[in-house]
């Protein structure tokens, strides 16, 4: 079944604390993404990879870090997470760039205390 | 960037109503997607538009581009109970989509 995993669903952490959430697909997607959803803002996309050893800034890259050393896998790291990082995260990945259709993961739902 | 306004952000319907959502946009899009989001859930993708004017049907939703590329709508005919989301616009014509906040269908049986 193609899909978009990320674990883990659901995350509390205190701050500063790193922690990392590991976004896995099975579609030989080149194209992948992190956004977060904040009530009443949207998603907005924090960083994206167009390839293998390719990331570029999204529109909210602050306080995040992401590396793609294969091409299933897209992880999103927080060094040092801070309250207004509590936050759901959404990885999607899709065939090529951005206009095209995108996959989804379930999400993760960060609180950091 | 681009931006997108979508409207409007809530909207509550009698089951059997019909329900629209716009998006509208100050430049000239390229294309146009549209995502649902079910409560407790991740977005899926409904559509994308690309040609001026076009309209799109699945079912009992159709999906139309504006003449000028500017605005796009979701309408729904005959709301269901199964239709309970946030519906959502994207600007997908970079490598930075970016998406409009979302109308919020709530149906009441």
């Amino acid at each position: 079944e193609a899909q978009v995993t990320q674990n883990p669903r659901y995350l509390i952490t205190v701050t500063g604390k790193k922690l990392t959430v590991t976004c896995s697909q099975n579609m030989n997607h080149e194209y992948m993404s992190w956004y977060r959803q904040d009530p009443g803002l949207g998603l907005r996309q924090i960083y994206y990879s167009m390839n293998v050893e390719v990331t570029d800034k999204g529109d909210v890259p602050e306080g995040y870090k992401v590396s793609r050393k294969e091409k299933r896998n897209f992880p999103l790291i927080l060094e040092s997470p801070s309250p207004n990082q509590t936050s759901l995260y959404f990885c999607a990945s899709s065939l090529f760039r951005a206009d095209t259709e995108a996959f989804f993961g379930q999400g993760t739902r960060l609180t950091v205390v | 960037g681009q931006q997108v306004m979508q409207i409007p952000q809530y909207q509550h319907v009698q089951e059997g109503e019909d329900f629209t959502t716009y998006c509208n946009s100050s430049t000239t899009l390229s294309n146009i997607q549209w995502y649902k989001q079910r409560p407790g859930g991740h977005p899926v993708f409904l559509i994308q538009l690309v040609k001026s004017g076009e309209v799109k049907k699945q079912k009992r939703l159709t999906f139309q581009f504006g003449e000028a590329k500017k605005n796009s709508s979701l309408h729904i005919t005959a709301t269901q109970t199964t239709d309970v989301g946030t519906y959502f616009c994207a600007l997908a014509g970079s490598y930075i989509p970016t998406f409009g906040r979302g109308t919020s269908l709530i149906v009441h049986p």
